[in-house]
């Protein structure tokens, strides 16, 4: 069965900052891979997906995620953080079927 | 402008009231899911439809409820065997042939 782990509920960094989530995942087939992003009180958006075409995968809002087969991982990283990236952010697996697995979320802070 | 619609944004009930909470998309999409989520829980599936007067449930259907009558809505009803039913809710549909889902802006119930 394939499941996501993603390390840190909370992670704060100082604006201007190198951003970085961590998703490992697991699946007994090559997965799709996503990246959601929550707002408070509103619903998901899909920031990026992994669909085997490239490793390095470039989503909106200038963050990227790059699949790493040998390590399982699927982290999440932009250069240089703003105050608006301040948000919930949600690894997804899916096996191409009818259904998504998600992460518990990770909670960035952005410190001013 | 695409996309689902969730309504009320935010609902309140008495312990003990049946309520039910309203998603309709003109995204097209055949598939349609309901999630419930919590602070630190990420998302947890209650229901989900792959096609019109058909669905199953996903892990924590005790205490809900589903209809699919036709393909652009999905109500979700919350009974009162719900035992914990305060949470944000949040509806979703999928584009099989990309495996992405689409969310609402989800509906936050409080019942007292």
């Amino acid at each position: 069965a394939q499941s996501v782990t993603q390390l840190g509920s909370h992670v704060s960094v100082s604006e201007g900052a190198l951003v970085l989530l961590r998703c490992n995942y697991s699946s007994s087939v090559p997965p799709y891979l996503f990246w959601y992003v929550q707002y408070p009180n509103q619903g998901l958006q899909l920031l990026l997906k992994y669909t085997s075409a490239a490793t390095l995968v470039k989503g909106i809002n200038g963050f990227e995620a790059e699949f790493k087969k040998s390590e399982t991982s699927f982290h999440l990283t932009k250069p240089s953080a703003h105050m608006s990236d301040a948000a919930e952010y949600f690894c997804a697996v899916s096996l191409r079927d009818d259904k998504i697995i998600f992460g518990k979320g990770t909670r960035l802070h952005i410190l001013p | 402008d695409g996309g689902i619609t969730q309504s009320p944004k935010y609902l309140f009930r008495k312990e003990g009231q049946n309520v039910t909470l309203s998603c309709e998309q003109n995204l097209n999409h055949d598939a349609m899911y309901w999630y419930r989520q919590d602070p630190g829980q990420g998302l947890r599936l209650i229901y989900y439809s792959q096609i019109v007067n058909d669905f199953q449930k996903g892990d924590i259907a005790e205490g809900y409820s589903v209809s699919r009558e036709k393909k652009e809505s999905f109500p979700l009803t919350v009974t009162s065997a719900q035992k914990n039913p305060t949470a944000f809710y949040l509806c979703a549909s999928m584009d099989s042939n990309l495996y992405e889902q689409y969310f609402g802006p989800g509906t936050r119930l409080t019942v007292t």
